[in-house]
């Protein structure tokens, strides 16, 4: 049974627009949500986070957000680039341990 | 800066046989961990340690041992290969208040 769910295995967006890439999750419980980066041949890289008391987390051209009640999260770039095209790994927490639960990836491809 | 290493990088073993995979860090962290990634299935965690002499199961543990004697090494032991445990290995560690769950390059081993 799946705890953390990304319905799309793949998108394709231009360079220059939006990508927005969904997770949801079934445990109300969960605190702590994670996204994580990962290129052909290496290891996943950690991207941006954010806790369960904010709806909105932003790093530059990185935002996630947070829908608690629909348990709900998304990752938007804005503007997209070439060099962003990886798989993204929705991962979530539970309190102050390390054990994280990931989704099954999303492929995004940012074509030029 | 070495960060999370995993040797070797890739392996082919005969079922049955054993093998340690190796993981060092050097950032002194106290969490590790190890998670195995398949197609379509995302990553699973393996065993993790909260620091040395301290090791649980994850997930997906049959099949695997792990010890945590020092802080910088935390290897994962297969005791006799099976076909189901071809895979990406990856091991990860982090610390304290961080989110951020740094990852090595990842073992690729083919059990045949």
């Amino acid at each position: 049974d799946q705890q953390v769910k990304q319905n799309s295995p793949s998108l394709s967006v231009q360079e220059g627009r939006i990508s927005i890439l969904n997770c949801d999750y079934t445990n109300s419980m969960f605190d702590y949500f994670l996204w994580y980066k990962k290129y052909p041949a290496e290891g996943p890289t950690f991207l941006i986070s954010i806790s369960s008391i904010k709806d909105k987390n932003e790093d530059g051209r990185f935002t996630v957000f947070l829908n608690k009640s629909a348990k709900h999260l998304s990752l938007h770039i804005v503007p997209s680039q070439p060099g962003d095209s990886a798989v993204y790994f929705c991962a979530v927490r539970m309190g102050s341990n390390y054990k994280l639960t990931f989704g099954k990836g999303t492929l995004l491809t940012v074509n030029p | 800066n070495a960060g999370v290493t995993q040797t070797p990088k890739f392996q082919v073993l005969k079922t049955g046989q054993s093998m340690t995979l190796q993981c060092a860090q050097d950032m002194n962290h106290e969490y590790m961990s190890w998670y195995r990634q398949d197609p379509g299935m995302g990553l699973r965690l393996i065993h993790y340690s909260v620091g040395a002499g301290i090791t649980d199961q994850g997930e997906v543990p049959n099949g695997y041992n792990v010890s945590r004697s020092t802080t910088e090494d935390f290897p994962l032991r297969l005791l006799s290969a099976a076909p189901s445990q071809t895979s990406v290995y990856f091991c990860a560690s982090g610390q304290g208040a961080s989110n951020e769950a740094f990852f090595g390059q990842g073992t690729r081993l083919t059990v045949v």
